[in-house]
């Protein structure tokens, strides 16, 4: 099963509001990603969890914050988010670094900010 | 780092014939090549990858080339259906570092 699930499909936030994303993946893969995808943009890495450690940061503004609670879940936190934050919100998961590092995508999330 | 350059970026075909997107790549450490498909609203979606010790790969109508040499690699579709409509993703990795680095995307269309 190649199943990466992410909640939820859409979300809509104001400004000053906190908001969570959730993905959740049951392959016993061990590295997790998130994206952020801009319409006609090809998908921009924003973090990676390897082994339940963020390993990448790509200079992400801190208004962004990613958690790895056990290697089954990642979760993006939201705070004081900008309009050109809107996007889709891609999770995806592999086996882990040097490992058949084929990633697998969740659905996304499409947040709009107002 | 990692740069990938895809062309065209869109690509327009006939129902039945070819259709052919290439990408380059710079780092000459990058071993894994994957190509996603994303249909609109949709995740990417895996299609076909390969490896840099291989220089072809094949899955029914689909094609992967690989040129390590010249750093280039393509994706062949054939007897194309109009269910290829979408946008096509080339990407390169370099095993252990983590890090997919996408081309820029082709809208190919099949035109009934």
């Amino acid at each position: 099963d190649t199943e990466v699930t992410q909640t939820p499909k859409h979300l809509v936030m104001g400004m000053t509001n906190k908001k969570s994303l959730k993905c959740e993946q049951h392959m016993g893969h061990r590295a997790m990603y998130w994206y952020k995808q801009k319409a006609k943009k090809p998908p921009e890495l924003m973090f990676v969890y390897s082994y339940e450690k963020l390993s990448i940061n790509e200079s992400v503004p801190s208004r962004f914050s990613p958690e790895c609670p056990n290697s089954s879940l990642l979760n993006l936190h939201l705070h004081a988010l900008q309009p050109e934050d809107s996007a889709l919100y891609l999770c995806a998961s592999s086996q882990g670094p040097g490992l058949l590092d084929t990633q697998y995508f969740g659905p996304g999330t499409r947040l709009t900010v107002l | 780092g990692e740069n990938v350059e895809q062309h065209p970026s869109t690509l327009s075909v006939q129902e039945g014939d070819s259709a052919v997107i290439k990408c380059t790549y710079s780092d000459s450490a990058s071993n894994y090549f994957p190509w996603y498909k994303q249909e609109l609203g949709k995740r990417p979606q895996l299609i076909i990858d390969i490896r840099s010790n291989v220089g072809e790969k094949k899955d029914q109508r689909i094609a992967v080339t690989l040129n390590k040499t010249a750093k280039h690699f393509s994706l062949h579709i054939t007897e194309t259906q109009p269910e290829d409509s979408a946008v096509y993703f080339c990407a390169a990795m370099n095993f252990g570092n983590e890090k997919l680095t996408f081309g820029t995307g082709t809208r190919l269309t099949i035109i009934p």
